[in-house]
């Protein structure tokens, strides 16, 4: 059963780079089935994607957070991450790390438990 | 981007009660449509993929139909567990987009 973990700080300055981190259990991340998101989640508001990775480095970014966002995988960490530049008190969110099938834009197969991040100074 | 509008936004209902929630895109997505359901302080889980494929150790009260722009989750008799906000998914178009939210309350 594959797991998520996210990790990172759950504070962060207006202007200040976002940075989380999700770690892969029960499974590699070498996969050549899934996607590795990440989703966030306003408070009280819907979900939105900001962006997905292959193992071979592919990403794909919502064109909406684009300027400003970059995941990266670690594949001998079994790891992917997230950094979200020049933070504003809109991007304070739970943020999800999620497992996508067959496309970066698939059903969520897996998600974390989700971290929220506040941006305050 | 594809636009998913959801409604009802609120459905109050009693137990044993049928609810019948709906998701419209603003262009097809074909099947590539699924469902989640989030209660709070959780992540959202999964119940239905490609419209109307149940997830592993989803309950058979859940059903999804529809294709193209159109579809509905259907609950056929909700238990105290199932009050909690739906969300759907197109897994069409990049970006991913999810529907606002259907919240099933306790009448």
């Amino acid at each position: 059963q594959l797991q998520l973990h996210e990790s990172g700080p759950r504070l962060v300055k207006p202007s200040e780079t976002l940075s989380l981190t999700c770690t892969v259990s029960g499974g590699s991340i070498s996969s050549s089935s899934y996607y590795w998101a990440c989703i966030r989640q306003p408070p009280g508001k819907g979900l939105e994607w900001i962006g997905s990775i292959y193992y071979s480095g592919s990403t794909y970014y919502n064109p909406s957070l684009k300027s400003r966002v970059t995941i990266s995988v670690d594949t001998s960490k079994n790891q992917f991450s997230l950094k979200l530049s020049s933070v504003t008190a809109a991007d304070t969110a739970v943020y999800y790390c999620a497992i996508a099938r067959d496309y970066a834009q698939g059903t969520v197969d897996y998600w974390g438990q989700g971290t929220l991040v506040t941006v305050s100074s | 981007e594809i636009v998913l509008t959801q409604s009802p936004a609120t459905l109050s209902l009693s137990p044993g009660e049928r609810a019948t929630l709906s998701c419209r895109a603003s262009q097809s997505v074909s099947n590539y449509l699924a469902w989640y359901q989030q209660t709070p302080g959780q992540a959202p889980r999964l119940l239905i993929y490609d419209a109307s494929n149940r997830a592993t150790g989803i309950p058979a009260r859940f059903s999804g139909s529809g294709s193209g722009t159109d579809f509905t989750l259907t609950i056929s008799s909700l238990e105290p567990e199932d009050f909690a906000i739906y969300y759907c998914q197109q897994c069409s178009n990049w970006p991913g987009t999810f529907g606002q939210g259907t919240k099933v309350e306790i009448k």
